[in-house]
This record gives structure tokens, sequence and C-alpha cells, in this order.
């Protein structure tokens, strides 16, 4: 079975520049997580779906950040337009909804670095 | 608001040593626990779980057990290898909110 894949795995712009990860969950997973991991940090929560809702996108910058999942399946980030402190690794996790361990699967993420 | 406090890295031991790696949690009521290792190269990826009190999570040799009367999840093992060098990452999970501690990262001396 294929885990979550995501892309691209390194990006690196200049400042002002725009940038977008995407990521393929595993079939059949309809809850769907980016995170952002800073270096020497524990990864953050940037937004969480539900098939195609967000349900929670409290932790999401939204006047540069956005994101869609449409069709309930694949999902897009998008920084617009980036900064020196977006530098970090966006990471991409699944799982199902409904399972009361919450496991997540992730992604191997995608480092970026702004200049 | 919930979290999670680890151990501050790096650790470093020589093969074989016991290794523990501390983990306290704030959380209202009785949230699931994990423990998460991120080899490098490599995305995270579960190593152990725990979801209800003295539930105790085990894989490769690794143990924790969910203490609620020190809100604690604290990772231990025998005996560590050099394969076992990797960052490791206690998290809780409340309504499929995952909250991660700032990680350990662990270095194992052959």
């Amino acid at each position: 079975e294929a885990g979550v894949v995501q892309s691209p795995r390194y990006k690196i712009i200049e400042k002002k520049q725009p940038v977008a990860f995407w990521c393929n969950p595993i079939s059949g997973h309809n809850t769907l997580y980016w995170y952002l991991q800073n270096l020497g940090q524990g990864p953050e929560l940037l937004i969480r779906y539900e098939n195609e809702e967000a349900v929670d996108d409290s932790q999401l910058p939204k006047d540069r950040f956005s994101a869609e999942r449409l069709k309930g399946v694949d999902s897009t980030l998008k920084i617009q337009p980036a900064e020196l402190g977006d530098s970090a690794v966006y990471l991409c996790a699944s799982s199902l909804a409904g399972l009361p361990t919450g496991e997540l699967f992730f992604g191997e993420g995608s480092r970026l670095t702004v200049l | 608001g919930d979290s999670v406090t680890q151990m501050e890295g790096p650790v470093t031991l020589s093969e074989e040593a016991f290794l523990t790696i501390n983990c306290t949690y704030t959380a209202t009521g009785y949230p699931s626990l994990f423990w998460y290792v991120q080899y490098p190269g490599e995305g995270l990826q579960l190593l152990l779980k725990a979801t209800k009190a003295d539930d105790k999570g085990s894989n490769k040799g690794f143990e924790a057990t969910y203490r609620k009367e020190t809100t604690s999840f604290h990772l231990e093992k025998g005996s560590v290898q050099v394969s076992d060098s990797a960052v490791y990452f206690c998290a809780l999970n409340r309504d499929d909110k995952i909250i991660f501690g700032k990680g350990t990262r662990l270095h194992i001396l052959p």
C-alpha cells in the first residue's frame, strides 16, 4: 500500500514569491492534516480536513497561507507571498476518520527555504 | 490548553545502554498518548501508543506506560542499538487534534 506522497521534497525560493505544496494521502483516509515543522521543533498543526471540509484551520495564517482539498482526496497548501520566516518543513499526514487512537501516517515532508 | 513536554536532547548513549526519554502532558480528560519516531531522511512514523490509563504501549523493544497520576508517558528501552538513532516525539490526541512535543534527538554510539 502506498504511503502519503508529498511534492516537491525541496523548494528554494526568494521572499515574496509564491509556493505550493501537494499531498496525496493514503487511499481511503478521509482525514488530512498539514503540519509545519520548524528546525528543532515538533510539528504544529496548520489545518485539518475531514473529506473536503476544513474542520480546524485556526492555526493557519490566512493572510498568506491557503489550502484546498478538492474532491476530498489530494490537497494543496499555498503560501503567497513567502517570507523568510516560512522556511521550514511542511508535513502532510492522513488518518482514518473515527479511529479512536488517532494514528497519523506522515509523508516525508516538503522542505522550504526562503532566501 | 493541551500540551506535551519532553526532555531536551540530544541524548547520547552507548550501544546496549538503557534508555529513558521523559514525557509529561497537560490535558483535560484522558487523551490518547503516542510516541512517534523520525529516522534520518524519513517521515514521522508511529512507534507506540496507549489509549487509556495504565495501558502499556510497546514496539521494537520500546515501552511506555500511560500514568494518569503523574500525567506521564516516558519512553524506555532496555538495550539500545545504533539503528535507534533518531528523533523521538511524544504526542497526545484530543478530538483528532494531535499535539506534539518538541522532540528528543537520540544518538547511539557503537
